[in-house]
């Protein structure tokens, strides 16, 4: 399995603009998290879906922040418009039912807002 | 509130040296405890949970942890640290939120190994 994939591993944008990240969970695994890592905050949950549908988006910052999952392979966390506070590491992370303690990490987004 | 502390922010262990890192949560109910590893510009990986049952865990590379319920700690050990060892160490205690089963995170130990 290639695990948790993740696009792109990079982002450079100025402020303003859209961004989109990407996420592809582990096969058959249902449960998927968005987090965000900064110096200042550490490890944060933005949001969590279960079976495609999200269950707590409590941990989204302000609702320039949104995120999709349209099928069990493919989500999305958009950030419209992006600003400097913005910057920082985004991971995705998917777990199997009845196990999702057991998270497996994408290598990360890490995105730069100018 | 539940909440995960790691003490130190920072570690310098030389290679064959012996570590530990702490990690104390607080948490009202029995904890599921979990550490993961992440490497330089990777995702977090996980090394060993404890759930219940015996109190000393082994982990993957080597690590185990041992579950102090009257300390609240879960702390990390490896008897002889590796150079490839060097990594960022997030305690997390996991918890049941709004019907689902949660993460919180510790901030972190970053662990330097001197040659």
């Amino acid at each position: 399995d290639a695990g948790v994939i993740q696009s792109p591993r990079h982002e450079v944008t100025e402020m303003g603009q859209e961004v989109t990240l990407r996420c592809k969970p582990i096969s058959g695994h249902n449960s998927l998290f968005w987090y965000r890592q900064t110096m200042m905050r550490g490890l944060e949950l933005l949001i969590y879906f279960n079976n495609n549908v999200p269950i707590d988006d409590s941990g989204m910052p302000e609702d320039r922040f949104s995120a999709k999952m349209p099928n069990a392979s493919f989500s999305t966390l958009k950030i419209q418009p992006s600003e400097p506070r913005d910057s920082a590491v985004y991971f995705c992370a998917s777990s199997a039912s009845g196990n999702s303690y057991e998270q497996y990490f994408g290598p990360g987004t890490r995105l730069t807002v100018t | 509130a539940q909440s995960v502390t790691q003490p130190d922010i920072h570690i310098t262990v030389s290679e064959g040296a012996s570590l530990e890192l702490r990690c104390n949560y607080s948490y009202g109910a029995t904890p599921y405890l979990f550490w993961y590893v992440q490497s330089p510009g990777q995702g977090l990986q996980l090394l060993l949970k404890y759930f219940s049952g015996d109190t000393l865990v082994q982990g993957i590379k080597g690590f185990e942890a041992e579950f102090k319920r009257s300390q609240s700690s879960f702390n990390l050990r490896k008897p002889s640290v590796h150079w490839s060892d060097a990594a960022e160490y997030f305690c997390a205690v996991g918890l049941i939120s709004g019907g689902y089963n949660k993460l919180i995170f510790g901030a972190g130990t970053r662990l330097a190994v001197h040659p």
